[in-house]
């Protein structure tokens, strides 16, 4: 039963236009969200979180909006760049109050970025 | 920087061996992680520790143990490997608190192919 989801395998874009990764997730009980990015050969970095209590974070070009209701968060890339070729995932964490630092990770998303 | 050193890029075992998979991290992190990464699945949590000695069942156990006998190592073992352990395994450690849990720092990972 996948609890973070991440339904496009793939994106494609042109450089210099935006870039809009998705991520809906089913425990009501998550209260903090984070977006890792993954080069090949690399392990996965983090990029840019947000807790339960915001609807929106920013951090230079990435923006990533939480609708509670919706149970959805997006990434937001403006502009993109050919660097910002990745895979991304979505994650997701329950324990925020805690030590453990348990997160649950999407399927990823795969972004090109065209010249 | 934050390391995290995952003992072999590349690993070739045979069905039924029993393999060892080694992670070490020079951050003196509390929490250490075991996760597989298979195409349309994402990242799924096999095991975690937040303490020597001491671990925790992730969402896909079955198949694994592990070992923490030192702060700094984490050790994970396929008992009697099987052909549907074939994937990319990534060790991570963070540091015990919550408001860290963005700091999560990924090896580089491991491409086990059991034959």
């Amino acid at each position: 039963d996948q609890q973070v989801k991440q339904n496009s395998p793939s994106l494609s874009v042109q450089e210099g236009r935006i870039s809009i990764l998705n991520c809906d997730y089913t425990n009501s009980m998550f209260d903090y969200f984070l977006w890792y990015k993954k080069y090949p050969a690399e392990g996965p970095t983090f990029l840019i979180s947000i807790s339960s209590i915001k609807d929106k974070n920013e951090d230079g070009r990435f923006t990533v909006f939480l609708n509670k209701s919706a149970k959805h968060l997006s990434l937001h890339i403006v502009p993109s760049q050919p660097g910002d070729s990745a895979v991304y995932f979505c994650a997701a964490s329950s324990e925020f109050s805690s030590n453990t630092g348990k997160l649950i990770f999407g399927q990823g998303t795969t972004l090109q970025v065209k010249p | 920087d934050v390391k995290v050193t995952q003992s072999s890029r590349y690993l070739v075992k045979r069905t039924g061996e029993k393999v060892f998979l080694e992670c070490v991290q020079d951050m003196d992190h509390e929490n250490m992680f075991w996760y597989r990464q298979d195409p349309g699945l994402g990242l799924r949590l096999i095991y975690f520790s937040y303490d020597v000695k001491m671990k925790e069942k992730g969402d896909i156990p079955e198949g694994y143990s592990v070992s923490r006998e030192k702060k700094e190592r984490f050790s994970l073992i396929l008992e009697s490997a099987s052909t549907n352990q074939t994937s990319m395994y990534l060790c991570a450690s963070s540091l015990a608190g919550a408001v860290l849990l963005e700091k999560l720092f990924f090896g580089s990972g491991t491409q086990l192919s059991v034959l």
